[in-house]
């Protein structure tokens, strides 16, 4: 069955650096997300995107956040300079169709701890 | 910002008995979502609901949307350790973006 890869499991950076996650989604999916979801509490929405480019982005998606699909198959995430409390796990989320009839796939997830 | 909230916030129960988790809007409901994740996991698509009033069943699942659309819900019939984890509904808000609700989690005494 297709699913959403992401790489790597788990990414331990230290505070101020660039950290880039990253997710395959499935081959024929058209629309990507990103959520983030700290330890214990619920997912929140980063970021959707669709023909390559942001559709929407929540308050969280500051100018420290920046979305990619370089190549065709790969999306990621990138944060420039990490904090603290970015320290959560990373989901990406894959859809074949938008608006309500959309169906999310998610990854198995990156845990990201910022030192 | 639309909040989307989930009662009760943990659940205990003895394997056998039923569960529902309530999801409650402080704006309209558009298009609920329902995610179960495993402790550990990722969080899993079960169902989807549209209509006013909409109800879903998946064998022991039930699903139902409320009339007014500010709330929907979850019910499991005589829970088993395998429905054990967390319960999202959520949100669509926008065109492309989901808000999840605060989530249940469950757990199942054998």
């Amino acid at each position: 069955e297709p699913e959403v890869t992401q790489t790597p499991s788990h990414q331990v950076t230290q505070m101020g650096q660039e950290v880039i996650l990253r997710c395959v989604p499935i081959s024929n999916h058209l629309y990507f997300y990103w959520y983030r979801q700290i330890l214990g509490q619920k997912v929140e929405f980063l970021v959707s995107f669709y023909n390559n480019e942001i559709s929407e982005k929540s308050e969280i998606f500051d100018d420290q956040f920046s979305v990619e699909r370089p190549d065709g198959s790969n999306f990621t995430l990138k944060i420039r300079s990490t904090k603290l409390e970015d320290s959560a796990m990373y989901f990406c989320a894959s859809s074949p169709t938008s608006g309500g009839g959309n169906i999310q796939y998610f990854g198995a997830g990156t845990r990201l701890s910022v030192l | 910002g639309q909040q989307v909230m989930q009662i009760p916030q943990y659940q205990h129960v003895q394997e056998g008995e039923d569960f529902t988790t309530y999801c409650n809007s402080s704006t309209t409901l558009s298009n609920i979502q329902w995610y179960k994740q495993r402790p550990g996991g990722h969080p899993v698509f079960l169902i989807q609901l549209v209509k006013s009033g909409e109800v879903k069943k998946q064998k022991r699942l039930t699903f139902q949307f409320g009339e007014a659309k500010k709330n929907s819900s979850l019910h499991i019939t005589a829970t088993q350790t395998t429905d054990v984890g967390t319960y999202f509904c959520a949100d669509l808000s926008g065109t492309y973006k989901y808000i999840f609700g605060t989530g249940t989690r469950l757990k199942v005494l054998a």
